[in-house]
């Protein structure tokens, strides 16, 4: 059974700070890896997709890392800001489609 | 233009009623999914559909009956509610349910049994 972690539960850094969210599971068999946030009240937004044949994505200051064999993903945020503030999810996919979410890190930035 | 909605985003209600929660996109996608959010924090699947087929349905109880009547929705009926249903769920829909893809999440309904 795909079991799914994510270490910190929570993390507060001043604005302009470099920061990595990390992501473990228990079974390398995976389809694919995703990074979500979540805000209240707007539900989840999907960040960055990994496929199980690539090693990393990146969109604008966000850089996902996927290394199956150790089964690990990190997220690497650049240049943190207050807007930043929000839960992460770390999901994966595997070959029964359904997702397996972690219970997620809650980012805040402060000013 | 709202890609995943559901209604309503808050429902409160006493124990023992029935309710349903309606998900609709308008992405023209063949995937739709229930997902539950509980106190914990850990989303889990409840139910998949495929052009209107069911496809994934965890272990959920039968309480829970899930209706698409067209692939553009994915309405979730609850009977009976109990206060362990009390929690959040959420639409999701995904272009054909492939492991390639990215799924798209509505903003949630927050279920509030007493």
């Amino acid at each position: 059974k795909q079991e799914v972690t994510q270490i910190p539960a929570a993390l507060s850094v001043p604005e302009g700070e470099n920061l990595v969210l990390n992501c473990s599971f228990t079974d390398s068999a995976i389809y694919n890896l995703q990074w979500f946030r979540q805000d209240p009240g707007k539900g989840l937004t999907s960040l960055l997709l990994i496929q199980s044949s690539q090693r990393e994505q990146t969109s604008g200051r966000l850089n996902a890392s996927l290394d199956k064999s150790s089964g690990r993903s990190t997220l690497y945020i650049a240049a943190s800001q207050p807007g930043d503030s929000a839960t992460y999810l770390c999901a994966v996919q595997g070959g029964s489609e359904k997702l397996v979410f972690g219970k997620g890190t809650k980012l805040t930035v402060n000013p | 233009d709202t890609a995943v909605s559901q209604t309503p985003k808050y429902l409160v209600t006493q124990m023992g009623n029935d309710k349903s929660i309606k998900c609709e996109q308008n992405l023209g996608h063949d995937t739709m999914y229930w997902y539950k959010q509980d106190s914990k924090k850990f989303l889990k699947i409840m139910f998949s559909y495929n052009n209107k087929e069911l496809i994934i349905n965890e272990t959920v109880p039968n309480r829970f009956s899930p209706k698409s009547p067209d692939k553009a929705h994915l309405n979730l009926h609850i009977n009976s509610l109990e206060l362990g249903d009390s929690a959040v769920y959420f639409c999701a829909s995904s272009p054909f349910g492939q492991g390639e893809e990215k799924l798209f999440f509505g903003s949630g309904t927050q279920l509030s049994v007493l």
